[in-house]
C-alpha cells in the first residue's frame, strides 16, 4: 500500500537555526499537507499543498509540493523552542479522502 | 473555523467495560469523518471512516464489532470501544473534512487518550 517515509526521524538543533525535512513516498499523491503534534494534541494543520511543484509560506514554515509528485519538503526558518513537536506529513490514499500520515519527524530546539 | 472538538479527553476503565467517544464538528458540516489511533511514539493509523447515514468502512485488520461507529448527524459522529482491554489502550484522534468543500484539507480533533486498567 502507500507509504510515507519521513527524515530525518529526530533532530536536535540550537534556537535560531533552520530545520528542514522531508517527506518521500514510492506512490503519487495528489495533495500533501503537514502538520504539526504537541504531546498529548492532535494534528494542527499548518500547510497544504495541491498541485506539483506549489511553494507554500506560513509564517516562518515553507513547504514544498515536489514536482515528482512522490515527495514534500518542508523548512523552518529561524526556529524557536516552541517549534519542539512532531512534524507529520499527510496525503491522501488515491481517489480517496482517507489520509495517511508518514512517520514523522520529532524536532527538539535548544535554547 | 474548521474546528473539530471531541470528548472526552482522556478515560480510564476497567477492562471488560465500553467507552464512547464522540467527534464534533462546530463550525462545519462533515458528512465524512476519520477515526485514527496513535501508539506512544508512533504515527497515526486510520481505523476507519465514518459515514452519516451510512455504515462505516474499516481499514483492514480493524474489528468492526469491536470498535463501533456511528454517524447519526452531520456534526457528530460517535467510536464505542467495546469490551475494552488494556491492549486497546492508546491515544485515539477524529478528523473531518469539510462537506463540499473545494480543497481537501482534513481537521483534528484534539484527541483521546484511553487507558485500560
Amino acid at each position: 500500500g502507500q507509504q510515507l517515509n519521513q527524515s530525518p526521524q529526530s533532530m536536535f538543533i540550537q534556537e535560531g537555526e533552520d530545520v528542514s525535512m522531508n517527506c518521500t513516498s514510492s506512490s503519487i499523491f495528489n495533495t500533501w499537507l503537514w502538520y504539526k503534534q504537541d504531546p498529548g494534541e492532535g494534528p494542527v494543520l499548518l500547510i497544504a499543498l495541491y498541485k506539483a511543484g506549489e511553494l507554500t509560506s506560513n509564517g516562518r514554515l515553507t513547504a514544498q509540493f515536489g514536482i515528482t509528485r512522490k515527495d514534500s519538503f518542508l523548512n523552518i526558518s529561524a526556529s524557536i523552542p516552541s517549534d519542539v513537536g512532531i512534524y507529520f506529513c499527510a496525503g491522501p490514499r488515491t481517489g480517496t479522502y482517507k489520509y495517511i500520515f508518514g512517520t514523522g519527524t520529532r524536532l527538539k530546539v535548544l535554547a | 473555523g474548521a474546528v473539530v472538538s471531541q470528548h472526552p479527553s482522556w478515560v480510564i476503565c476497567k477492562s471488560g467495560t465500553s467507552v464512547k467517544i464522540e467527534c464534533r464538528s462546530l463550525d462545519f458540516q462533515a458528512t465524512t469523518m476519520f477515526w485514527y489511533r496513535q501508539f506512544p511514539k508512533q504515527s497515526l493509523m486510520l481505523m476507519a471512516t465514518s459515514n452519516e447515514g451510512s455504515k462505516a468502512t474499516y481499514e483492514q485488520g480493524v474489528e468492526k464489532d469491536k470498535f463501533l461507529i456511528n454517524h447519526a448527524s452531520l456534526t457528530l459522529s460517535t467510536l464505542t470501544v467495546t469490551s475494552a482491554h488494556p491492549e486497546d489502550s492508546s491515544f485515539y484522534i477524529c478528523s473531518a473534512r469539510v462537506t463540499g468543500g473545494a480543497n481537501t484539507e482534513a481537521f483534528f480533533g484534539q484527541g483521546t487518550r484511553l487507558t485500560v486498567v
